[in-house]
């Protein structure tokens, strides 16, 4: 079974600095979709940044990228020019390419900005 | 409509009532799927459907807890005898056929058992 680990249970930054939130997950499949989603107190989960894992180009939106390191099973998120908005709960997410049609979440990590 | 929506946004029973939360799913959206996110963890797959049936139902905790989705649109998960362990955020989320991404949550019902 995938598994998604976040070993960041909270992180802040400064208002317009960068910040880098961590996710390892552990798989045998070569082809799934790993994700950022944000939580702000609605609860809603806001999808943030998709990665294919055959690409191997890192996803990038925006403030938001991604460095995806295949070979290490890393996925971590930049987030440059922080913005009093982007303070909520991050989570990183597995999908197998095909079949599973289950999302497996980290733990998440709280980012907080500081003005 | 124009988002997930689910009903209601917040409720709180006693231990051993039964409960039905309720998401009504984007239009058109064939694949739905229900989460359980407990106090500072990320939500927990409970079950899948695609259409009016249930392809994967694997994370449905124990049989008190069962989900239907009648006419392939809305959806609603139901939990007998309800224990204070239940209490946790229930989030539904939507998908056009397979999700890879194409994900739509709503903002779930937070189940407060007491």
């Amino acid at each position: 079974a995938q598994t998604v680990t976040q070993s960041q249970p909270e992180m802040s930054v400064q208002e317009a600095e960068t910040v880098t939130l961590s996710c390892t997950y552990d798989t045998s499949e070569s082809d799934y979709y790993l994700f950022w989603y944000k939580q702000p107190p609605s609860r809603q989960m806001i999808l943030v940044i998709r990665q294919e894992a055959y690409k191997q180009q890192n996803a990038t939106e925006n403030r938001f990228s991604v460095n995806f390191q295949k070979a290490a099973k890393s996925f971590s998120l930049k987030i440059s020019d922080s913005q009093l908005g982007d303070a909520a709960m991050y989570f990183c997410a597995y999908d197998s390419y095909q079949g599973a049609q289950k999302l497996v979440f980290g733990q998440g990590t709280r980012l907080t900005i500081n003005p | 409509g124009a988002g997930v929506s689910q009903t209601p946004s917040n409720k709180v029973t006693e231990k051993g009532k039964y409960v039905e939360l309720r998401c009504d799913p984007i239009s058109g959206h064939t694949a739905l799927y229900w989460y359980r996110q407990s106090l500072g963890q990320g939500p927990e797959f409970l079950i899948y459907f695609q259409g009016t049936g249930a392809a994967d139902d694997s994370g449905l905790p124990n049989d008190r807890f069962f989900a239907v989705r009648p006419e392939g649109s809305v959806s609603t998960l139901k939990i007998q005898r309800t224990e204070r362990g239940d209490s946790a955020v229930y989030l539904c989320a939507s998908s056009l056929g397979l999700g890879a991404g194409g994900y739509t949550f709503g903002s779930g019902t937070r189940l407060t058992v007491v």
